[in-house]
């Protein structure tokens, strides 16, 4: 019954290897995101989709695609793993765009590129 | 350039006194604020929120103040207990168009010592 729920939960690839990170809310909210935490363990935003709109592109590399195949979904593709990509990857998701309403996040995707 | 920042990386309270974390920020146009609680390997979970047009809101142990004329806030934990030591990360969000998005502090780590 896990409110949002990632696979892997840990990944390690080497270098120029094409991975993707699942995710899966279900909550009904209409809104999902990927937030990065780096090594400083700041969060930050990567993408958000509405309804299977991209609504939030932030200075991520082209190597990062997110793909919504439904609102219940937001995976993430990365292609030509770099060792700079290790982090801990998290999906979240919320209700509406009241500012009030937190994020459900997921549990994280430990990345390690070597 | 981080628009909301916590300075005291981590905090130590004996179990049974308050503890207060504190978090700054720079952008006048966030309309709410949250904190967030996470424990190792697991993804943030939403604790309280406030309207900036508030200055205080509670719930349970769990308060948080909003200084707006500072541009700071703070959470409140009265009494502190071991189970809640954890990393706090205090949020901010603001309303572009219609994307809605958390800005993060760098988080404090909470030791509740017994």
């Amino acid at each position: 019954d896990t409110a949002v729920s990632q696979t892997p939960k840990y990944l390690v690839t080497q270098m120029g290897n094409d991975k993707s990170i699942k995710c899966e809310q279900n909550l009904g909210h209409d809104t999902m995101y990927w937030y990065k935490q780096d090594s400083k363990k700041f969060l930050k935003i990567m993408f958000s989709y509405n309804n299977k709109e991209l609504i939030i592109n932030e200075t991520v590399p082209n190597r990062f695609s997110p793909k919504s195949p439904d609102k219940a979904h937001l995976n993430l593709h990365i292609n030509s793993l770099e060792l700079g990509d290790s982090a801990v990857y998290f999906c979240a998701s919320r209700r509406g765009l009241a500012g009030s309403y937190g994020y459900t996040f997921g549990s994280g995707t430990r990345l390690t590129v070597v | 350039d981080q628009q909301v920042k916590q300075n005291s990386p981590s905090l130590s309270v004996q179990e049974g006194r308050i503890s207060i974390l504190n978090c700054d920020y720079t952008n006048s146009m966030f309309d709410y604020f949250l904190w967030y609680k996470k424990y190792p390997a697991e993804g943030p979970t939403f604790l309280i929120s406030i309207s900036s047009i508030k200055d205080k809101n509670e719930d349970g142990r769990f308060t948080v103040f909003l200084n707006k004329s500072a541009k700071h806030l703070s959470l409140h934990i009265v009494p502190s207990q071991p189970g809640d030591s954890a990393v706090y990360f205090c949020a901010a969000t603001t309303l572009s168009g219609s994307a809605r998005q958390l800005t993060f502090g760098s988080g404090t780590q909470l030791t509740v010592l017994p």
